[in-house]
């Protein structure tokens, strides 16, 4: 596609749920990056995938968050048993190997757990 | 030490002044250095990005880096309220070869005063 696209643009769940976050890079990117932004706050790196690379998870908060990368693409961030902590901004960028992090951000996913 | 230190501001220049944007990182082997700018309520896009000492250019923007003294700085010449947003400076290990994640700084709010 011509973007990064996130879907959903908003989620709200009950606490304890699970929930998937979905992530579709820009055709051809081989660097797919998943941050995390409270309210006010800077980005948290969460996790990092780069071609066929073992991706590197040392950013999740905690064993309940999980990511994949399907085919090299689409990506989806789940977060098991839901807090309220959890509540933010969930960002996706993509990324061309060879460019070592220029990335493009997709519009986000607002998860507000109640 | 956080590894992306940023003064979270709000940081007020009158328009058409230049706004001084600064930005220093812990890591020695940091090689790629970039400025995102952030819109309340939008995803963080991308402004420059530079790889070697000294100053890059590109229109009203131009970007500094001095590795030995790790530190990176975004100046704004003629600021126009459309420049107010949060700038986020980020770094990373790789040039050439994206293998490692950006590590952003929690940001400087820049307000431009009309």
């Amino acid at each position: 596609g011509a973007g990064v696209s996130q879907s959903p643009s908003n989620k709200v769940t009950e606490k304890g749920k699970d929930v998937e976050l979905r992530c579709d890079p820009i055709s051809g990117h081989t660097a797919l990056y998943w941050y995390r932004q409270s309210l006010g706050q800077g980005l948290e790196f969460l996790i990092y995938f780069q071609g066929n690379s073992a991706p590197d998870k040392s950013g999740l908060p905690s064993d309940r968050f999980s990511a994949e990368r399907t085919g090299g693409s689409v990506s989806t961030l789940t977060i098991q048993r839901t807090q309220q902590e959890d509540s933010a901004v969930y960002l996706c960028a993509s990324s061309l190997e060879w460019t070592g992090g220029v990335a493009f951000f997709g519009q986000g996913t607002r998860l507000t757990v109640v | 030490q956080k590894e992306v230190e940023q003064n979270s501001g709000p940081l007020s220049v009158p328009e058409g002044a230049i706004a001084s944007l600064n930005c220093t990182y812990s890591d020695r082997g940091s090689q790629s250095f970039f400025w995102y700018r952030q819109y309340s309520g939008k995803s963080p896009e991308l402004i420059m990005f530079i790889y070697s000492n000294g100053d890059k250019e590109d229109g009203r923007f131009t970007a500094q880096l001095n590795k030995a003294s790790q530190y990176v700085s975004l100046l704004i010449r003629d600021s126009q309220p459309s420049d107010s947003a949060t700038y986020l400076c980020a770094v990373n290990r790789a040039r050439g070869s994206g293998n490692t994640p950006l590590v952003f700084g929690k940001g400087t709010r820049l307000s431009v005063i009309a």
